[in-house]
């Protein structure tokens, strides 16, 4: 059964880095098979694309984050992370990874749970 | 840019409930609608627009193409409460719709 969780701080302080990890069971993130997202979430509002990994470490990213954005995967840890510098409290939302199989259409179709991020002093 | 409607409503147990998704631009078929509940992450219903992700009830359906699309849901039921978000995987960004927050009466 394949199981996505997330991990990090849950308090950044403005203008730092703000880093979470992504630790996958049940499929391996190096088997070629899947991207491997990020996705956040405001308190009360909708959902947010931030960027997706391959395999081979190629990455896409949402222009409106792509400048402060890293996504990566350890291979040796079978995890994703997420880096976010210069963050503000407009990044405070909770995170999300989520697997999208590598086809034709793209979906997410395993999430973490999710974890709260707030940004604040 | 991915328009939902109506943003929320409110049907009986056993009513068929339909959620329109409008895009910008043509998406072609490269649409999925998500549910999701208070507290959890969004679960994957409908990919490509039509197909049924595996597990899904059968009540939930989605039919469209190009810039309009529609879940709809043949007989909602008490479990269904949630807000539902499409989502177009035409073109990066991915972007989704605002949602629409089912409720039953």
């Amino acid at each position: 059964q394949v199981q996505l969780q997330e991990s990090g701080p849950g308090l950044v302080k403005p203008s730092q880095t703000l880093s979470l990890t992504c630790s996958v069971s049940g499929d391996s993130v190096s088997n070629g098979t899947n991207y491997w997202s990020w996705i956040r979430q405001p308190a009360g509002e909708g959902l947010e694309w931030i960027g997706r990994v391959y395999t081979n470490g190629a990455t896409n990213f949402n222009p409106s984050l792509e400048s402060r954005i890293t996504i990566s995967l350890d291979t040796s840890k079978n995890q994703v992370s997420l880096k976010l510098t210069s963050v503000t409290a407009v990044d405070t939302a909770v995170y999300y990874c989520a697997r999208e199989p590598y086809s034709g259409n793209y979906f997410q179709d395993k999430w973490g749970r999710g974890t709260l991020v707030t940004v604040s002093s | 840019q991915m328009t939902q409607s109506p943003s929320s409503l409110s049907a009986s147990v056993g009513d068929r409930v339909t959620v329109s998704c409008r895009a910008s631009e043509s998406v072609r078929m490269y649409l999925n609608w998500y549910q999701q509940k208070p507290g959890k992450a969004p679960n994957l219903l409908i990919h490509a627009a039509t197909s049924l992700h595996s597990g899904v009830p059968s009540r939930f359906s989605g039919s469209g193409s190009g810039t309009d699309f529609t879940l709809t849901i043949s007989s909602l039921q008490p479990e269904d409460s949630a807000t539902y978000y499409c989502q177009q995987t035409y073109g990066t960004p991915w972007t989704f719709g605002q949602g629409t927050k089912v409720e039953i009466k």
